[in-house]
């Protein structure tokens, strides 16, 4: 298994410029999570979703941050206009689909991440 | 919401000797709680998760406790390796928020050699 694949590893960009970060969760899996993590703030979950349809976005921190899911195997996480402060690694998760049991099914797993800078 | 408090910031220990790193939760009704490790410069990788109606889950020399009357979860490490350095996380799973992780901020586990 591949696991979660995310692309661009690395992207620097300038203060204003569209940003479009990309993940291919495991196959198989339902679910897929967006965090962002930063040192001051830690790992926070931006936006998840559930059999592609956005469950909860209350993470995302502003209009400037949209997110897609349009098949089970892709979705991007875009910034219009990005800004300094949004520089941090982007990791994309997933996980598997529930089980009958009422804990089975929320392991996460998580990609390489994204590194964005911007200047 | 849930709340998750992780304890120490920073671990140093010698090679050879045991680690433990404590999280509390602040939801009664939470009922996973997974462990997490991340290697400088890669994604968080799950390295062990325990539910609620057990009370402790061990695998090889890492081994995970919950005390659901104190809502507290421990990760113990024994005979630690050079490769145990990392920067650990707990999380547990939000009740309102079905699929939803909550972390702590992360231990830095230093293995002396």
């Amino acid at each position: 298994d591949a696991g979660v694949i995310q692309s661009p590893r690395h992207e620097v960009t300038e203060m204003g410029q569209e940003v479009t970060l990309r993940c291919k969760p495991i196959s198989g899996h339902n679910s897929l999570f967006w965090y962002r993590q930063t040192m001051m703030r830690g790992l926070e979950l931006l936006i998840y979703f559930n059999n592609n349809v956005p469950i909860d976005d209350s993470g995302m921190p502003e209009d400037r941050f949209s997110a897609k899911m349009p098949n089970a195997s892709f979705s991007t996480l875009k910034i219009q206009p990005s800004e300094p402060r949004d520089s941090a690694v982007y990791f994309c998760a997933s996980s598997p689909r529930r089980r009958l049991a009422a804990w089975a099914g929320y392991e996460q797993y998580f990609g390489p991440g994204t590194r964005l800078t911007v200047t | 919401g849930e709340n998750v408090e992780q304890h120490p910031s920073t671990l140093s220990v010698q090679e050879g000797d045991s680690a433990v790193i404590k999280c509390t939760y602040s939801d009664s009704a939470s009922n996973y709680f997974p462990w997490y490790k991340q290697e400088l410069g890669k994604g968080p990788q799950l390295i062990i998760d325990i539910r609620s109606n057990v009370g402790e889950k061990k695998d090889q020399r890492i081994a995970v406790t919950l005390n659901k009357t104190a809502k507290h979860f421990s990760l113990h490490i024994t005979e630690t390796q050079p490769e145990d350095s990392a920067v650990y996380f707990c999380a547990a799973r939000e009740t309102q928020g079905a699929q939803k992780l909550v972390f702590g901020q992360g231990t830095r586990l230093t293995i002396n050699p």
